[in-house]
């Protein structure tokens, strides 16, 4: 079975370029999730879906981060512009939760976008 | 939100050797999850502690979760050159949004380990 798709790679782009990310979750999966990553550092919340509701975007800068999972399945996340401090590995993972309330199942990981903004 | 402590941040030992990392926190976690992550890939689940008090061995890693369900530690026996990698706890909350309870996971901030042959 297919892992947690991601792309780009890698993107470089200057600064107040517009740049997006896309992800495919693990089908069936109900939960995504967009992380932020700086190097040798812990993944930090951008957004969470549950299906096709951000239930916590509270971590999300809305001024130029923009996100949507319109189908519940698949996922874009964009920034514009960006700015030199957004260079990051920018992650997504999915989870299944088989109700709420319960304790956060494993997230699987896509192997992230490195996005370098100069 | 919890805030993660993770010791130590760099860990650079030689092969055979035995270490520990620790994580902890003020607050108490529903649960909490063990990371490993090697450059230029995405972090992958090592093991899931619930129970204050649990002990879980995952071949030579042994993990522990505080009885007050506020901390825990991730040891290695025997160190190899393959557990090179940065480790990441994360601790569970409740979270509510719209009247539903959901689980929210905080990473702290990882610990690099490198283990020379």
């Amino acid at each position: 079975e297919a892992g947690v798709v991601q792309s780009p790679r890698y993107k470089i782009i200057e600064k107040k370029q517009p740049v997006a990310f896309w992800c495919n979750p693990i089908s069936g999966h109900n939960t995504l999730y967009w992380y932020l990553q700086n190097l040798g550092q812990g993944p930090e919340l951008l957004i969470r879906y549950e299906n096709e509701e951000a239930v916590d975007d509270s971590q999300l800068p809305k001024d130029r981060f923009s996100a949507e999972r319109l189908k519940g399945v698949d996922s874009t996340l964009k920034i514009q512009p960006a700015e030199l401090g957004d260079s990051a590995v920018y992650l997504c993972a999915s989870s299944f939760n088989a109700y709420s309330g319960g304790n956060t199942g494993e997230l699987f990981f896509g192997e992230g976008s490195r996005l370098t903004v100069l | 939100t919890q805030l993660l402590e993770q010791s130590p941040q760099f860990l650079s030992i030689q092969e055979g050797e035995n270490l520990t990392v620790y994580c902890n926190s003020s607050s108490v976690f529903s649960s909490l999850q063990w990371y490993r992550q090697e450059p230029g890939e995405g972090p992958v689940l090592l093991v899931t502690v619930v129970t204050g008090g649990e002990v879980k061995k995952l071949k030579r890693l042994t993990f522990q979760f505080g009885d007050a369900r506020k901390d825990s530690s991730l040891h290695i026996t025997a160190a190899q050159p393959g557990d090179t990698g940065l480790y990441l706890c994360a601790g569970e909350e409740a979270f509510y949004a719209g009247g539903t309870s959901y689980g929210k996971l905080t990473f702290g901030q990882g610990t690099i380990l490198t283990v020379h042959p």
